[in-house]
């Protein structure tokens, strides 16, 4: 057990849709990343948070957004669901930025479906 | 952008053998993680690497921090059913982005 605790585990949803995936982060842990893995990318860094500020940006889409609240937890917003959206998403944490000495941990993923 | 080229893609090896892999970017890279992952998991962190040259065991496994900054290697020695999963690289310059490699699948014959 990583520390890293993401809801829901699985997710079913059509189209267009609209869904928000939770993660908690370690105890401790300042920020969080957010990933994706899908088949045919691999992992693919989408977001990272720093004590409730955007830190870096990877390859996020303009439809899905995040968001670190004042407990640290963070959410990440998916929206106008596309089929090729369908992925695991991971969201990570370290106690404060990639560093000597200091690494990030991964929950067990979100995975979603997109019918 | 920053790239990890990660190989082999994929290995069947037989019980008791030992297994090499490795990553190779064109960036130089401050630290190196490698991680295993199991199917429906996430990715477990396995050792972490921060110096060049710098080389870390955790039990059959063995990685290396390249002296050049911009490779690291993981073997496992005396491989055994448990090991199979999905064996990533990742890589970061100082700061946030951690790039991973496409990942090398393992699978064991026992």
């Amino acid at each position: 057990d990583s520390g890293v605790t993401q809801t829901p585990k699985h997710l079913i949803t059509a189209t267009g849709q609209r869904v928000t995936l939770r993660c908690s982060p370690r105890s401790g842990d300042l920020s969080v990343y957010w990933y994706q893995q899908s088949l045919d990318q691999g992992l693919q860094f989408l977001i990272q948070y720093y004590n409730g500020e955007e830190r870096a940006k990877g390859n996020i889409l303009e439809r899905f957004s995040a968001q670190q609240f004042p407990d640290l937890h963070s959410e990440l917003n998916l929206s106008s669901l596309e089929l090729r959206d369908s992925a695991l998403y991971f969201c990570a944490s370290s106690a404060t930025s990639l560093h000597s000495g200091n690494t990030i941990y991964f929950g067990e993923g979100s995975w979603l479906t997109v019918v | 952008g920053q790239q990890l080229n990660q190989s082999p893609q994929s290995m069947f090896i037989q019980e008791g053998e030992d297994v090499s892999m490795n990553c190779t970017s064109s960036s130089i890279f401050n630290t190196w993680l490698w991680y295993k992952q199991e199917p429906g998991e996430g990715p477990v962190l396995l050792i972490a690497l921060y110096k060049a040259g710098e080389l870390t065991s955790n039990g059959r496994l063995t990685a290396q921090f390249g002296i050049t900054r911009k490779d690291s290697f993981l073997n496992i020695s005396a491989s055994i059913p448990s090991d199979v999963g999905i064996y990533f690289c990742a890589g970061a310059r100082y700061g946030n982005k951690l790039v991973f490699g496409a990942g090398t699948i393992l699978r064991v014959k026992s």
